[in-house]
C-alpha cells in the first residue's frame, strides 16, 4: 500500500504567521512520530502518539508547538507566532506499535521556511 | 542524556573501495541500534538494525555489529557500489524500547565515484 506522506512538501510563511503540517501514516499503524531536521543535522524527535493520544511529547521545543491526531490515524502539526528559527524539514514517521523493535517508515518530509 | 556520534563527512570513494563510518553512542541501559539511508530526493529508510550487544545487523552487503563495550556500531560495506551514494545516519532507541523514538547522529553523507 501507500507510504507515509506528508503536505504541503512546501511551506513558506512570514515570520509571526501559524502554520499547519499534515501527516498521513501508513494504514493500520498506530504509532506516529514527529521529527525535525535542521540543515546538516540529523532528525530530533518532537513527538510521539500511540492512538489518539500523545505518548511523549518531551522533544517540542516550546509551547508555540503542538500535535494532534484526533481520530488515531491523521496528525497535523501546529506552530504558532512562527519565528526564521522554526526554518527545517519536518519529518513524519509510523509504525506498526510503538517500541525500539518496530521499524519507522519516514515520510518525505515538509521543508517549512520561515521569512 | 542519550546521544550518537558520527563520522564527519563527506567521504568519497571509488566503486568496491571498503567503507567504513564511525558511530559511537551514549546510552543508560540496553538501547538498540540502526542505520538509516537517505537516498537524494528521497525519504530515510532503514538500513539495518541491531537490538541486543553482540547481534549483527545486515542488508544489501552493509553490515554493522552492536559493541557494548566500546558503545559502537560501525557500518561496514566490503565493496561500495554508485548507487550507494547517499547520507547515512546511524540512531538509537532508548531503555527498553517502550517508546521507540529515535535519537540520530548528524549524518554521513557517502559520494562512490565510478
Amino acid at each position: 500500500g501507500a507510504g507515509v506522506s506528508q503536505t504541503p512538501s512546501n511551506k513558506v510563511t512570514e515570520k509571526g504567521k501559524y502554520v499547519e503540517l499534515r501527516c498521513d501514516p501508513i494504514s493500520g499503524h498506530t504509532a506516529l512520530y514527529w521529527y525535525r531536521q535542521s540543515l546538516g543535522q540529523g532528525p530530533e524527535f518532537l513527538i510521539y502518539f500511540q492512538g489518539t493520544g500523545a505518548a511523549d511529547d518531551s522533544g517540542l521545543p516550546n509551547d508555540r508547538f503542538f500535535a494532534v491526531r484526533p481520530e488515531g490515524s491523521v496528525s497535523t502539526l501546529k506552530i504558532q507566532r512562527t519565528e526564521r528559527g522554526d526554518s527545517a524539514v519536518y519529518l513524519c514517521a509510523s509504525s506498526l506499535v510503538a517500541g525500539a523493535f518496530n521499524e519507522q517508515f519516514f515520510g518525505p518530509g515538509t521543508r517549512l521556511t520561515v521569512l | 542524556g542519550d546521544s550518537v556520534t558520527q563520522m564527519e563527512g563527506p567521504v568519497t570513494l571509488s566503486e568496491e573501495a571498503f567503507l567504513t563510518i564511525n558511530c559511537t553512542y551514549t546510552a543508560t541501559g540496553y538501547p538498540s541500534l540502526f542505520w538509516y539511508v537517505q537516498y537524494p530526493g528521497e525519504g530515510l529508510q532503514l538500513l539495518l538494525k541491531a537490538t541486543k550487544a553482540d547481534d549483527k545487523g545486515s542488508n544489501k552487503g552493509f553490515e554493522a555489529t552492536y559493541r557494548k563495550e566500546t558503545t559502537s556500531f560501525h557500518l561496514e560495506k566490503g565493496s561500495v557500489q554508485v548507487s550507494d551514494s547517499a547520507v547515512y545516519f546511524c540512531a538509537l532507541s532508548g531503555y527498553g524500547g517502550s517508546q521507540g523514538n529515535l535519537i540520530f547522529g548528524k549524518g554521513t553523507k557517502l559520494s562512490v565515484k565510478p
